[in-house]
């Protein structure tokens, strides 16, 4: 199916525990994004990507890592899960830069205990 | 930080009514851009205004910017149930290569 899409929808995982969530596309976008939302703060960037093998810091990257060796594939790893990091993370892409549409995934929702 | 703030955070409207929500920022922007997020979903784009356009309209959805002022408005005509959502405003970096993305309004149309 064409699109972007995330997995897992929901993940539950213990607090030090590394975890990675997984977000592809189908259309080839060069742009990908690391969104969470949370509760009073709306959406924030934690990493983009530009290109594959291009990333950058977003607002909020502190603990979590990016990779993108394939254009349509962006996995977000939290490398030792913290309370803190319990969220709704989505990804999203756009064809260029931010003078575009985004198009969004369907969201994992993130529980760390 | 250059995320926006929408306001008001919270709208209640009968169905027909109009909806307004608001949209200020901090920075200049090069193009804002309207996204709607219904429960438990991602967010869908609605519209994109220019940063040298004061006026856009798509269907029901009026959008309204104000560079001056560093501000937007989302008007939605003749609302219905269906577009009972939060509604977010999202602007560019400096750089253009980021989104910013304001706390968002949440709007419930009452049939």
């Amino acid at each position: 199916d064409a699109g972007i899409t995330q997995s897992p929808r929901y993940k539950i995982t213990e607090t030090g525990r590394q975890v990675t969530l997984m977000c592809h596309q189908t259309w080839s976008h060069s742009y990908m994004f690391w969104y969470r939302q949370d509760l009073g703060h709306g959406l924030r960037l934690i990493y983009y990507s530009a290109a594959a093998d291009i990333t950058d810091k977003g607002e909020v990257p502190d603990g979590y890592v990016v990779s993108r060796s394939k254009t349509e594939n962006f996995p977000l790893t939290l490398e030792s899960a913290t309370r803190s990091q319990t969220s709704v993370y989505f990804c999203a892409s756009s064809v260029t830069r931010a003078d575009t549409e985004a198009f969004f995934g369907q969201g994992t929702r993130l529980t760390v205990v | 930080s250059q995320q926006g703030e929408e306001d008001p955070q919270a709208l209640s409207i009968q169905e027909g009514e109009n909806a307004t929500m608001n949209c200020s920022y901090k920075t200049s922007i090069n193009n804002l851009q309207w996204y709607r997020q219904n429960s438990g979903r991602g967010l869908v784009h609605l519209i994109l205004i220019r940063s040298n356009e004061r006026e856009k309209h798509s269907g029901r959805l009026r959008v309204t910017l104000d560079t001056s002022k560093k501000s937007s408005s989302l008007l939605i005509t003749a609302s219905r149930a269906a577009d009972t959502a939060s509604y977010f405003c999202a602007t560019d970096s400096g750089t253009g290569n980021q989104f910013y993305f304001g706390t968002g309004t949440s709007l419930t149309v009452i049939p």
